[in-house]
């Protein structure tokens, strides 16, 4: 079996202040895991995908995570927010042939 | 590349009636699946395809909602009467082969049930 859990509902940050949102995993076979960003009504976009290859893994927009097997963590991480990252992001764990499953999602809000 | 495309954008029609929503998966993945969103439940899994055959359709709410893949490169969603409760986004989104690769998302049909 396997969870995903992001462990804030809402992130508000200034612009040009560094960005982190937390996710934490639980699976029982080596896992995939992803960071998904939904703008408003639009569908959601991939950021980055972590495959068992290199633990810190860099994505679109700036944005980077990385993998902790011995924390079950992938936080999403950018150095300087800017007005556009304002959305909703989604961890996602797929793992051993079981339903991909998504997280319930983090709301950044990004202030001038 | 052009990505997965869903039909209509928005939709509004009455209880009652009769509503397909459509869903073009990106050419060459062989996984497809149906989504709803909304403020109270989040994003929900309603039903995946691989290779154009159902494998799991547990989160299909009720009897009033069916799906099809008649082929690999187009899907239905259809809601047969509709309900206000139903109105949602809708999204649809393909994967390639490999249960660990990433799934790719339409923009949504947004629905409204009045």
């Amino acid at each position: 079996a396997q969870s995903v859990t992001q462990l804030d509902s809402h992130v508000s940050v200034s612009e040009g202040t560094p960005v982190l949102l937390r996710c934490n995993y639980s699976s029982s076979y080596s896992p995939s895991l992803f960071w998904y960003v939904q703008h408003p009504n639009k569908g959601l976009q991939l950021l980055l995908k972590y495959t068992s290859a290199a633990t810190l893994v860099k994505g679109i927009n700036g944005f980077e995570a990385e993998f902790k097997k011995s924390e079950t963590s992938f936080h999403l991480t950018k150095p300087s927010a800017h007005m556009s990252d304002a959305a909703e992001y989604f961890c996602v764990v797929s793992a051993g042939g079981f339903k991909t499953i998504f997280g319930a999602g983090t709301r950044l809000f990004v202030k001038a | 590349d052009a990505g997965v495309i869903q039909s209509p954008r928005h939709e509004v029609t009455e209880m009652g009636q009769e509503v397909t929503l459509r869903c073009k998966p990106i050419s060459g993945h062989n996984s497809l699946f149906w989504y709803r969103q909304t403020m109270m439940r989040g994003l929900e899994l309603l039903i995946y395809f691989n290779n154009n055959v159902p494998i799991d359709d547990s989160g299909m709410p009720e009897d009033r909602f069916s799906a099809k893949m008649p082929n690999a490169s187009f899907s239905t969603l259809k809601i047969q009467p509709s309900e206000p409760r139903d109105s949602a986004v809708y999204f649809c989104a393909s994967r390639p082969l490999g249960e660990n690769q990433p799934q790719h998302f339409g923009d949504g049909t947004r629905l409204s049930i009045l």
